[in-house]
């Protein structure tokens, strides 16, 4: 399996700009997160889905904010305004609930830079 | 609430040594799951090694292992024969196995320099 594909690696956007990421997890997997890291803030859980459905969104700093899961093998979150605090990398990860694993795999995540 | 911390933002290890990095977490519960995760300049988060909390034996990966110390809440992290390509980030997480959920709580990171 290819891993975790997240695009694209870099995006670069002025301030007020529609951002969209995208990531693909692994073929299988049932659950999908969506990170956000900052020097600041660490690495802080968005929001994630479990077979397609969000289940906990409330780290989804605010409106601006939106995530999508329309079927199994694809997710997009949203930043519509972007602004330039909103500039972090961004990571997708994935993970299946067999019994004891539930490792999470992480994509190699979107770079944001909002000017 | 679950908090996991790490109290050396930053660590160096000349290589071939051993560091031992550490990790202290808080929590009511009594099964968990504790994780070390590496993030090299790739950004990608690579898993390291994983512990049940269940289990007393520590839990080991070729040249990594951990010392598990449950009474004190303590996970921390052993990297002998260092290699170049031990220089990343590495985060100590927690994940709590009495809830149906996946929420993994990351603690701020120990970045980690190799000296050659």
């Amino acid at each position: 399996d290819a891993g975790v594909i997240q695009s694209p690696r870099h995006e670069v956007t002025e301030m007020g700009q529609e951002v969209t990421l995208r990531c693909k997890p692994i073929s299988g997997h049932d659950y999908l997160f969506w990170y956000r890291q900052t020097m600041m803030r660490g690495l802080e859980l968005l929001i994630y889905f479990n077979n397609n459905v969000p289940i906990d969104d409330s780290g989804m700093p605010e409106d601006r904010f939106s995530a999508k899961m329309p079927n199994a093998s694809f997710s997009t979150l949203k930043i519509q305004p972007s602004e330039p605090r909103d500039s972090a990398v961004y990571f997708c990860a994935s993970s299946y609930r067999e019994l004891a694993k539930n490792i999470q795999y992480f994509g190699a995540g979107t770079r944001l830079s909002v000017l | 609430a679950q908090t996991v911390t790490q109290s050396q933002p930053e660590m160096s290890v000349q290589e071939a040594e051993t560091v031992t990095l550490s990790c202290t977490y808080d929590t009511s519960e009594s099964d968990y799951y504790l994780f070390w995760y590496k993030q090299p300049p790739s950004r990608q988060m690579i898993l390291v090694i994983r512990q049940e909390a269940y289990k007393q034996q520590n839990a080991t990966e070729n040249r990594f292992s951990v010392n598990f110390q449950k009474a004190a809440k303590s996970f921390s992290l052993k990297i002998s024969d260092s290699q170049l390509g031990d220089a990343a980030m590495y985060f100590c997480a927690y994940r709590s196995a009495q809830t149906s959920y996946d929420k993994v709580i990351f603690g701020p990171g120990t970045s980690l320099s190799v000296i050659p």
